[in-house]
């Protein structure tokens, strides 16, 4: 089956931790994408990558680092910075002559205390 | 300002009745436009999505786009308790290469 795997579905760390969320995809998608949803809002881009080995901040890139050194995977880590982690986080990708048209994987719920 | 706006809701429609969500955009260079579904704990679904001026109808769902008044619509024909979920409404292609979502329009279909 093709599609976009994020693991694990609940995470809980302490504050001070950092953590990676996993994401991969089975799309043959060029870019993937991050975004973090909070209680009752829409979704917020943390970075983006349209092409292996490089990626771009989104509009809340702040205590969140990105690799991409494959096509199928782009793991997010939440740093020690973050101050507010405590959010469901999304992955998603689209192919790239239609980069609007994003699909995304079941998402990560992390709680940090 | 939210460059993306949507009423957040609740929308509460009767079953069978004609669901109508609404959604107004800022940037005028915005060229494409998505509807996803969102249920209470999961990840959006990608349900429609439309790029030219008018009507696209998919099976019960009708995305209806004005580019004049930076207006996109979601009508939903003969609502089902299952469509009780949140609507989000994205666009894309304005500056920066990425998709703008609006908050959200949580919709109730009651029996």
């Amino acid at each position: 089956d093709g599609g976009i795997t994020q693991s694990p579905k609940y995470l809980f760390r302490k504050e001070g931790q950092n953590v990676t969320l996993s994401c991969e995809q089975n799309l043959n998608h060029d870019a993937m994408y991050w975004y973090r949803q909070d209680p009752g809002q829409g979704l917020r881009l943390i970075y983006y990558s349209q092409i292996v080995n490089d990626f771009q901040k989104g509009d809340i890139a702040e205590g969140y680092s990105v690799s991409r050194e494959k096509k199928e995977s782009f793991p997010l880590t939440v740093t020690s910075a973050q101050k507010n982690p405590t959010a469901f986080y999304l992955c998603a990708s689209s192919a790239r002559d239609s980069l609007y048209e994003q699909y995304f994987g079941p998402g990560t719920r992390l709680t940090v205390t | 300002q939210k460059e993306v706006e949507q009423n957040s809701g609740p929308l509460s429609v009767p079953e069978g009745a004609i669901a109508s969500l609404n959604c107004t955009y800022s940037d005028r260079g915005s060229q494409s436009f998505f509807w996803y579904r969102q249920y209470s704990g999961k990840s959006p679904e990608l349900i429609m999505f439309i790029y030219s001026n008018g009507d696209k109808e998919d099976g019960r769902f009708t995305a209806q786009l004005n580019k004049a008044s930076q207006y996109v619509s979601l009508l939903i024909r003969d609502s089902q308790p299952s469509d009780s979920a949140t609507y989000l409404c994205a666009a894309g292609g304005a500056a920066g290469n990425k998709l703008t979502f609006g908050g959200g329009t949580r919709v109730l279909v009651k029996p």
